[in-house]
Parts: structure tokens; C-alpha cells; sequence
């Protein structure tokens, strides 16, 4: 089976411009996370969804930043616009809705924001 | 609220060993513990549940007080495969969301 698959796996850009990062979770999957890393303040938790519906948000850093899930295989990160402090790896992540169970990570998206 | 990993750093020599700990102000659900190679994602290594419990995985062990909303990672006789940083991860009021600590650097060295 295809794990989580984000796009894209690299992306330059310049000050202002708008970004659009993008993650298909695992199949059957219920919850879907976004996650920021950098060096200071490692894994941040941006939103998460369940059933396609945003549950907390409280971790998005400003309006700047907004996310969707139009459905169960799709989910986007949107910043607008872009500034040099974005610059991170940002990482998707899914797991099913029964009980506990581990994270299942994509590759993440490492943004450089010039 | 983040967990509050220690060490932030830690380095060994093959065959020793290494205590790893997580610690939150909240009431916890669950413990995940996870590993990150440089430059890839993060791969589970287990969860552990309410109920003061522990969980062994190979070399790699930990255990959870929910008490006092501690978790400890317990890696005996390292191997170089070992090295990368170590995340604990938190749940609280339900099994939601997870919440990383600030990540634990491991370097085992020949």
C-alpha cells in the first residue's frame, strides 16, 4: 500500500509569493495532521482533521497560513503570503480513527522561503 | 503544550546504554515514541497506554507513569543504527491529536 504521499518534496520561493503544499493521507485513514519542523522548535502541530473537518487549528501561526480537506484522499497547506520564517519541513501525517494508533509520516515538504 | 524532552542531546559509544525522558503538565492519554534519520520522516517505534505501562521493542524499550505524566525511553547496548533524534509524542483528553516534544539527538559512535 502507498503511504502518505506530500508534494512537493522541495519548493524555493521568494518572499510574498503564495505556497501550496499538498498531501494525499493513506487510504481508510480518519485523521490527517500537519506538522512544522525546524531546528528551534522541532515538530509543531499546525491543524488537524477528522472525517475531512478541521478539530483544532490552534497551532496555525497566524492568518497567513490556512488549510483544507475537500475530501478523504486530499488535503492542502496554504500560505499567503510567504515569508522568510516559513521556511521549514513541513510534514503530513495520518492515522485511523479506532483508538490509538501510530502516526504514519509522509516524506514532508522542506520549504525554503528566500 | 509541547513535552519536555531530556537530554536535548546525547552521545554514545557502541554497546552502551541511554535513558531518554518526556515529561508534560498535562494529564496524558498516551505516549508515542518515534525516530527521525537525518533528512526523512518520522517512523513510529511504539505507543504506550494509560496504565503504567511498559513496552519493549527489541533493544528499545519504555515505560509511561501517567501518575506523573512522565515517559522514559530506554535503549540498551546501542548499535549505530540507533542514532537520529527521538520524539515523544503526547496525547491528552482523548486520542487525538499528538503533540512532539523538542526531540532528543542520539549519535552512537564507534
Amino acid at each position: 500500500d502507498a503511504g502518505v504521499i506530500q508534494s512537493p518534496r522541495h519548493e524555493v520561493t521568494e518572499m510574498g509569493q503564495e505556497v501550496t503544499l499538498r498531501c494525499k493521507p493513506i487510504s481508510g485513514h480518519d485523521y490527517l495532521f500537519w506538522y512544522r519542523q525546524t531546528m528551534m522548535r522541532g515538530l509543531e502541530l499546525l491543524i488537524y482533521f477528522n472525517n475531512n473537518v478541521p478539530i483544532d487549528d490552534s497551532g496555525m501561526p497566524e492568518d497567513r497560513f490556512s488549510a483544507k480537506m475537500p475530501n478523504a484522499s486530499f488535503s492542502t497547506l496554504k500560505i499567503q503570503p510567504s515569508e522568510p520564517r516559513d521556511s521549514a519541513v513541513y510534514f503530513c501525517a495520518s492515522r485511523t480513527g479506532y483508538g490509538p494508533g501510530e502516526l504514519f509520516f509522509g516524506e514532508g515538504s522542506r520549504l525554503t522561503v528566500l | 503544550q509541547q513535552p519536555v524532552q531530556s537530554p536535548q542531546a546525547v552521545i554514545l559509544r557502541e554497546g552502551e546504554d541511554a535513558v531518554i525522558n518526556c515529561s508534560s503538565s498535562k494529564a496524558l492519554y498516551s505516549v508515542h515514541w518515534y525516530r527521525q534519520k537525518h533528512g526523512e520522516a518520522p517512523v513510529f517505534l511504539m505507543i504506550l497506554l494509560k496504565g503504567g505501562e511498559q513496552k519493549g521493542h527489541d533493544k528499545i524499550s519504555a515505560s509511561f507513569n501517567e501518575k506523573k505524566q512522565q515517559s522514559s525511553l530506554y535503549l540498551t547496548a546501542s548499535q549505530l543504527s540507533y542514532s537520529g533524534t527521538y520524539f515523544c509524542g503526547t496525547e491528552a483528553g482523548g486520542y487525538q491529536k499528538v503533540t512532539f516534544g523538542t526531540g532528543t539527538k542520539l549519535q552512537v559512535i564507534p
